[in-house]
């Protein structure tokens, strides 16, 4: 049964700091992972999507790393402003269902001081 | 870009009634949609999907007599909690993807959170 996991569950940082956000997975057999970021009481924004046969994606200050044998992503934010407070969460599609089965994190709540 | 809308943004009822959620493709037509359900501190879990023209397929736990869901059109899908109870309150997403992209890309609504007394 694919799991994921993030880790730190909540992160404050002063603003202008890099910093890196963590997502690991049980099953490394994945298409695909994706990275959202989600406002309070808001839907969700796709930031990246690698898949499986990539190692990373740019954004703009977002870089998103994928190491499947290991099964671990990263998502680096460079240089954050108070706009990146949101919650991050990180997905994977379920193997053998339908593509529209992600399989959520519970997100890593990212707070950025002015 | 795609966009995906919800209505209501957020709904109050008493228990034991029932409450409509409507999910709309703005801009593309979706084939396929997705009803997912986010419990506070918890992920999200998909509950169902929802294809036009046919019944949805539940995902496993998720009762669909409670959950009644209608795909009508490439544009619309809305998602009926019926008997609403307190245990229901939650926030509700709907996602779809666009038929003109690949598989792997949906597009999120801005959800709607219910609450039941």
């Amino acid at each position: 049964k694919q799991e994921v996991t993030q880790i730190p569950a909540a992160l404050s940082v002063p603003e202008g700091e890099n910093l890196v956000l963590n997502c690991s997975f049980t099953d490394s057999a994945i298409y695909n992972l994706q990275w959202f970021r989600q406002d309070p009481g808001k839907g969700l924004t796709s930031l990246l999507l690698i898949q499986s046969s990539q190692r990373e994606q740019t954004s703009g200050r977002l870089n998103a790393s994928l190491d499947k044998s290991s099964g671990r992503s990263t998502l680096y934010i460079a240089a954050s402003q108070p706009g990146d407070s949101a919650t991050y969460l990180c997905a994977v599609p379920l193997q053998g269902g339908s593509q529209g089965n992600l399989i959520f994190g519970k997100g890593t709540k990212l707070s950025v001081k002015p | 870009g795609a966009v995906v809308s919800q209505h209501p943004s957020w709904v109050i009822c008493k228990s034991g009634t029932s409450v409509k959620i409507e999910c709309r493709s703005l801009d593309f037509q979706a084939t396929t949609m997705f009803w997912y359900r986010q419990f506070p501190k918890q992920s999200l879990m998909l509950m169902a999907t929802s294809n036009e023209g046919s019944k949805a397929t539940y995902e496993q736990g998720v009762e669909k007599d409670k959950f009644l869901i209608n795909h009508a059109s490439l544009t619309l899908s809305t998602l009926t909690v019926t008997s609403a109870h307190p245990e229901d309150s939650s926030f509700y997403i709907c996602s779809a993807r666009d038929q003109e992209r690949p598989t792997d890309t949906q597009y999120f609504g801005p959800g709607t959170r219910l609450t039941v007394l």
